[in-house]
């Protein structure tokens, strides 16, 4: 167990559904940073969060949206589902002036 | 664009042989980092080199950063097939509170018994 929490590890849905994945981060930690896994574009980031506050976006679709809540937790919402958006998703976290993320187990998500 | 080139993408070797994994960028980076990913898991954090030049081990593993920061190296002695999955190496840029990481695409071992 990395100490970074993924839920749900699988889900499927029909296109144009719109899901919501979560992630709590290890304990201490005050960065979540969300990645899109597939196999021909490898990692990419998507967006950061920094103590509740968005601190970096990356390659995230407009469909696709997240937010940082009190408690630290995060939520990746994503919306009008394409069969391209089939992926694995994962949440990272660190602490501030820490460069090593520890990734959650992340979320398949399969768009039929 | 593919700031992080790693070559080679796939390696099957025996156990007990040496290999040697090379991740490439024309970016300068202000460090650099080794993850491991088995399937079905997140990528874990092997090592991470910051200082250009600078070398790591980590029992059979070895890591190195090129001088100008921009290139980084991984050699494992005498492979294990424990050693098998994906090997990930990540640049992190830093500026405005944000520390990204830009993954390469992996070079996938698998380390035959």
């Amino acid at each position: 167990d990395s100490g970074v929490t993924q839920t749900p590890k699988h889900l499927i849905t029909a296109t144009g559904q719109r899901v919501t994945l979560r992630c709590s981060p290890r304990s201490g930690d005050l960065s979540v940073y969300w990645y899109q896994q597939s196999l021909d574009q490898g990692l990419q980031f998507l967006i950061q969060y920094y103590n509740g506050e968005e601190r970096a976006k990356g390659n995230i679709l407009e469909r696709f949206s997240a937010q940082q809540f009190p408690d630290l937790h995060s939520e990746l919402n994503l919306s009008s589902l394409e069969l391209g958006d089939s992926a694995l998703y994962f949440c990272a976290s660190n602490r501030q002036g820490n460069y090593g993320y520890t990734f959650g187990s992340g979320t398949r998500l399969t768009v039929v | 664009t593919q700031l992080l080139e790693q070559s080679p993408q796939f390696l099957s070797i025996q156990e007990g042989e040496n290999l040697t994994v090379y991740c490439n960028s024309s970016s300068v980076f202000s460090s650099l980092q080794w993850y491991r990913q088995e399937p079905g898991e997140g990528p874990v954090l092997l090592v991470t080199v910051v200082t250009g030049g600078e070398v790591k081990k980590l029992k059979r593993l070895t890591f190195q950063f090129g001088d100008a920061r921009k290139d980084s190296s991984l050699h494992i002695t005498a492979a294990q097939p424990g050693d098998t999955g994906l090997y990930l190496c990540a640049g992190a840029r830093s500026g405005a509170g944000s520390y990204q990481l830009t993954f390469g695409k992996g070079t996938k071992l698998s380390v035959i018994p």
